[in-house]
């Protein structure tokens, strides 16, 4: 069962900020958020994670709302190679796989 | 710095044969996972392993077949493949609780 919902797609411009957003609505107290991209057929890389802080490092910031039912992905100045399916993942605390949904397919344009 | 390696990067079955999926995790990561990937669908969890022992256990068909050895490659066994078996498989290790999985660049299996 899918525990977070996507937008199947969105557009943006190159040069501005991507922002994607995740509804995690059922999300329970020791549940982590990971966000990981995947550029056509390589394997998911690893973007960033979170449990209930805003968390930033060089690829993204991830803002996660005070209910902790939803966040956003925020890809600050997004370039064509950022162009790549987009995965929220709602994670179980511990050595537990990445289960992942139907992701969102984030196209940059030139 | 040092990724997850599969080997073989690509492979061609024919229907009703064996294949080996080789896994070596980025050294000190103590858990494995392995996920398939078929054309136009989103990777699906198959099994995972920590310090050698199963932990979790997904949509792995019984004709599947994964361990973890001592040096912490895993290996994937797939007999009597099926035309329906042809993906992409992946391998992703992680050095400990709550902590980010890496991928490898995976195996495209072809069965023929």
């Amino acid at each position: 069962d899918a525990k977070t919902t996507q937008p199947p797609s969105m557009d943006c411009a190159e040069g501005r900020a991507a922002n994607l957003p995740c509804n995690h609505s059922t999300i329970s107290g020791n549940e982590y958020v990971y966000w990981y991209r995947q550029i056509h057929s390589q394997g998911p890389q690893y973007i960033i994670h979170g449990l209930k802080n805003n968390e930033t490092n060089e690829m993204a910031s991830l803002i996660i709302t005070e209910d902790r039912k939803s966040s956003t992905l925020i890809l600050p100045h997004a370039t064509l190679r950022d162009t790549a399916v987009y995965y929220c993942i709602v994670r179980v605390a511990g050595n537990t796989p990445l289960v992942f949904g139907k992701g969102t397919r984030l196209s940059v344009i030139a | 710095a040092a990724g997850v390696i599969q080997s073989p990067r690509h492979l061609i079955k024919e229907k009703r044969e064996t294949a080996t999926l080789k896994c070596y995790p980025i050294p000190r990561h103590d858990t494995v996972y392995w996920y398939q990937q078929g054309p136009g669908q989103d990777p699906q969890f198959l099994i995972s392993f920590y310090e050698k022992m199963q932990s979790d256990k997904g949509s792995i068909p019984d004709r599947f077949s994964a361990q973890q050895f001592s040096d912490y490659h895993s290996e994937l066994n797939m007999s009597s493949l099926e035309l329906g078996d042809s993906a992409l498989y992946f391998c992703a290790s992680s050095p400990g609780p709550n902590t980010e999985a890496f991928f490898g660049q995976g195996t495209r299996l072809t069965v023929v």
